[in-house]
């Protein structure tokens, strides 16, 4: 059984570039969630896809847009990047309406120069 | 804005002893809390969930949680250097799917052989 997949695993962009990751949740799930993680700090909610539709959203400008498509998988797209987009971006999954477990992808290192 | 403060360590503790890491947040409303670990370099992944005040057991980990003081804590009994991990409180934001998580900076636990 495959858990939360992400790629790329590593990424170099350039200041001003744009930036899509990808993320296929759990199998079973039907629920992602994006988290950004500064070094040294605890991850920030992002967004939350159910439905193919955005659900929450925590406090992330414009800059940041997300998809989900019927497979449940799910993209992140960072547009306009700056120095401080620089982290590690986790991908969350779990289900819907249920008091389960959110299962965490090994998150994307996006280091922006 | 939600709030989860912890303190960041390091926290130190020789092997075998018991090791306690604290957690406090702001909105008096929440109902479910969980503790992630993270080793440097890798995703969180989920030790314990609690929801009611309480203890909660579960093998060498138990969970504290008290709503009146808005307090949850996290005791590792037997520490073992491979507890060594950057410890992080994490609260819902919102109902609907345990994705949506604000969490603290973390504390990292050092466990001396």
């Amino acid at each position: 059984d495959a858990g939360v997949t992400q790629s790329p695993t590593h990424l170099i962009k350039t200041r001003g570039q744009q930036v899509t990751l990808r993320c296929s949740p759990k199998s079973g799930h039907d629920t992602v969630s994006w988290y950004q993680q500064a070094l040294g700090q605890g991850p920030q909610f992002i967004f939350q896809y159910y439905e193919e539709e955005e659900r929450q959203r925590g406090n992330f400008p414009d800059r940041f847009s997300g998809h989900q498509f019927p497979n449940y998988s799910s993209e992140l797209n960072v547009n306009a990047l700056l120095l401080g987009d620089s982290a590690l971006y986790l991908c969350a999954s779990s289900l819907w309406g249920q008091n389960t477990e959110a299962f965490f992808g090994q998150g994307t290192r996006l280091t922006v120069v | 804005q939600k709030e989860v403060e912890q303190n960041s360590g390091p926290l130190s503790v020789p092997e075998g002893a018991i090791a306690s890491l604290n957690c406090t947040y702001s909105d008096r409303g929440s109902q479910s809390f969980f503790w992630y670990r993270q080793y440097s370099g890798k995703s969180p992944e989920l030790i314990m969930s609690i929801y009611s005040n309480g203890d909660k057991e579960d093998g060498r980990f138990t969970a504290q949680l008290n709503k009146a003081s808005q307090y949850v804590s996290l005791l590792i009994r037997d520490s073992q250097p491979s507890d060594s991990a950057t410890y992080l409180c994490a609260v819902e934001i919102y109902g609907g799917s345990q994705g949506n998580l604000i969490f603290g900076k973390g504390t990292k636990l050092s466990v001396k052989p």
